[in-house]
């Protein structure tokens, strides 16, 4: 079945870069997608890619998809406190009828 | 503004007591979902809507009920069937029912509490 994997932490010091991983399984993924979540609050889009894509930059945020091995990471360059919450990658495979989320990575940036 | 509007922000159920979470939206979006969030599990879909009258189960479904008799309203009702509903629900939309690319829209959730 279509499965989304992240590491569950990653902690990093304000001005450095971070970088969140994802592993997916579904080989017909059509669109991968990275959201946002800060404390008691719902899911913001932050960027998505299409699968025939190998990368996207969008200012400070850039995605590799590595199509061969399903992988997609998300670098956030110079980060800040204000980036620190919960990251979740989420596919949409050609068969699926909804998005299929990760467990979550939650950032946690130190000055 | 346009938007998702969850309400209430916290809900507490008794034992025993069904309860029902509201969810409405003004961008005119077809499909909407409900999800289920526990710590460090994800996100999990409960049901989904594409259509207006028309809903189909998630992953886990069981102790929840939902409705769809308006585009811009889908209600989900936690039953005491449901044992373990302490968790924090959201609920989403998007435009493209068809589409591939699923640009989800979400509100800002409801932790619901057992008393």
């Amino acid at each position: 079945g279509e499965d989304v994997e992240q590491s569950l932490f990653l902690s990093v010091r304000e001005g450095d870069s971070s970088v969140i991983n994802c592993t997916y399984t579904d080989s017909s993924s059509t669109y991968l997608y990275w959201y946002k979540q800060e404390p008691g609050a719902g899911l913001q889009l932050l960027t998505y890619i299409f699968s025939n894509m190998d990368m996207k930059q969008d200012q400070r945020l850039t995605v590799l998809l590595n199509k061969k091995d399903k992988h997609l990471s998300l670098r956030i360059a110079d980060t800040q406190t204000g980036d620190s919450a919960i990251y979740f990658c989420a596919e949409r495979s050609q068969a699926g009828t909804a998005l299929i989320f990760g467990k979550g990575t939650t950032l946690s940036v130190s000055s | 503004d346009g938007g998702i509007t969850q309400s209430p922000k916290y809900l507490f159920r008794k034992e025993g007591q069904n309860v029902t979470l509201s969810c409405e939206q003004n961008l005119n979006h077809d499909a909407m979902y409900w999800y289920r969030q526990d710590p460090g599990q994800g996100l999990r879909l409960i049901y989904y809507s594409q259509i207006v009258n028309d809903f189909q189960k998630g992953d886990i479904a069981e102790g929840y009920s939902v409705s769809r008799e308006k585009k811009e309203s889908f209600p989900l009702t936690v039953t005491s069937a449901q044992k373990n509903p302490t968790a924090f629900y959201l609920c989403a939309s998007t435009a493209a029912r068809d589409s591939l690319n699923e640009k989800l829209f979400f509100g800002s959730g409801t932790q619901l509490s057992v008393l």
